[in-house]
């Protein structure tokens, strides 16, 4: 299993992007990287989900470079409402899904 | 999206007691779904994986024989907190997978339930 490692923390002011980044250095070559947020109290809720290069939906966009070793999620234009704990989960067969700790989000006013 | 449903939201038990949580994927069938329990300010544990018609697998450090799932069907896992204990007080939720239209796996998670022993 590809273990992650993230920042801990984030702070950032409302209406600017944010860039959390997620290492995964023994990504498999049939792992998906996928991104989830979880609010106090509820069950993660899917982000984004990539295998390399870019991708865009309508909430945020997935950076993975060539070595697909690192992964980047940025969220634009964040709200209060982004306050959450963000969560970069690799995973293949899905034989076995596992979380690391997150990145907890604070979006200032 | 998928959908993956689970009841109760919340619930308040005696200690001794036992409580069923059920986790229900709504419009898809999962033959595999995951447990996990989450205390504050934590990250998600993995408890066990439910595989449907054969005996969960349980994470080292879980027992199996307090904590009782059946994944009879392909749409419904259960996970039963057998003589439930203050310390058992955590937020449970549950996972499934659901493959995509191009053939990515995904999980979706329960709404997670709130578990409180008194």
């Amino acid at each position: 299993l590809a273990k992650t490692t993230q920042p801990i923390s984030m702070d950032s002011y409302e209406g600017q992007e944010v860039n959390i980044t997620c290492s995964h250095n023994n990504i498999a070559t049939n792992d998906y990287i996928t991104w989830y947020q979880q609010f106090p109290s509820q069950g993660p809720r899917f982000i984004i989900q990539g295998y390399k290069t870019k991708v865009t939906n309508e909430v945020a966009s997935l950076f993975i470079p060539a070595d697909r070793k690192s992964s980047t999620l940025s969220l634009p234009r964040v709200s209060l409402s982004d306050t959450a704990v963000y969560y970069c989960l690799v995973a293949g067969g899905y034989q076995k899904v596992t979380f690391g700790i997150g990145t907890k989000l604070q979006v200032i006013p | 999206g998928a959908v993956v449903s689970q009841h109760p939201s919340w619930v308040i038990c005696k200690s001794g007691t036992s409580v069923k949580i059920e986790c229900r994927s709504l419009d898809f069938q999962a033959t595999t779904m995951f447990w996990y329990r989450q205390f504050p300010k934590q990250s998600l544990m993995l408890m066990a994986t439910s595989n449907e018609g054969s005996k969960a697998t349980y994470e080292q450090g879980v027992e199996k024989d307090k904590f009782l799932i059946n994944h009879a069907s392909l749409t419904l896992s259960t996970l039963t907190v057998t003589s439930a204990h203050p310390e058992d007080s955590s937020f449970y939720i549950c996972s499934a997978i659901s493959t995509r239209d191009r053939g990515e796996k995904e999980a979706f998670f329960g709404q997670g339930t709130r578990l409180t022993v008194v």
